[in-house]
């Protein structure tokens, strides 16, 4: 079945660091890839998504492309803030028929001052 | 604003008794889900409905119903609730390829 393995675990920066937070996926068909965020209390929120091969989606300074070669989607901000600390999804949408989404366990980002 | 509302917000349940959590959505999917989530798991898909009338199971659907009686509302149903079922639940809607709305949870304690 379709799975998303992406960074255990914490993330420790400091603020204006770089931040990579690796995603890989392994789907049969073509899924869309999703970036979601959650802050303390609330539900994840949709960051970006992108759709097929070499795409780049963006949001709020976090960027990621679709690499249907190496199977990854990557999330990548140049320079984070400490108000980025929250928890990570990526995530597949439906692929060959299927309507079930796929997330991977999450990631925590926590960014010192 | 097209949106997901769960209710409650929190519960506290006893062992063995029955527990309904409800999801309302306005973005008229088709799609709707129910998760869980826990430290060291992340979101595991418990039910899931293709639109009204229909529910099919997850990935982790033993000790849970679900009920699909209308486009917006989708419930998750502890029939003989047990402590290992404590959890925050999250609902969310989406369509094929589309984003998914998730709501705000629900905190649930089961004594």
């Amino acid at each position: 079945g379709d799975s998303v393995t992406q960074t255990e675990g914490q993330v420790a920066l400091s603020e204006e660091d770089f931040l990579t937070i690796h995603c890989n996926y392994s789907a049969s068909g073509y899924p869309a890839l999703f970036w979601y965020v959650q802050y303390p209390g609330e539900g994840p929120q949709f960051l970006f998504r992108a759709s097929r091969d070499k795409e780049k989606g963006s949001s709020r300074g976090f960027e990621a492309t679709y690499d249907k070669g190496t199977t990854s989607f990557h999330l990548r901000k140049a320079s984070v803030q400490e108000s980025d600390s929250a928890v990570y999804y990526c995530a597949l949408g439906s692929s060959g028929g299927n309507y079930k989404p796929t997330f991977g366990k999450g990631t925590s980002l926590v960014v010192h001052p | 604003e097209a949106a997901v509302t769960q209710s409650p917000r929190n519960k506290v349940a006893v062992t063995g008794g029955k527990v309904t959590l409800s999801c309302n959505q306005t973005n008229n999917h088709n799609n709707m889900y129910w998760y869980r989530q826990d430290t060291g798991h992340g979101l595991r898909l418990i039910h899931y409905s293709y639109g009204a009338g229909s529910t099919e199971k997850g990935d982790i659907p033993d000790g849970y119903k679900a009920s699909r009686p209308s486009q917006e509302n989708f419930s998750l149903i502890l029939e003989l609730a047990t402590p290992s079922q404590t959890s925050v639940y999250f609902c969310a809607s989406g369509g094929a390829n589309s984003d998914y709305t998730f709501g705000s949870g629900t905190r649930l304690l089961v004594i």
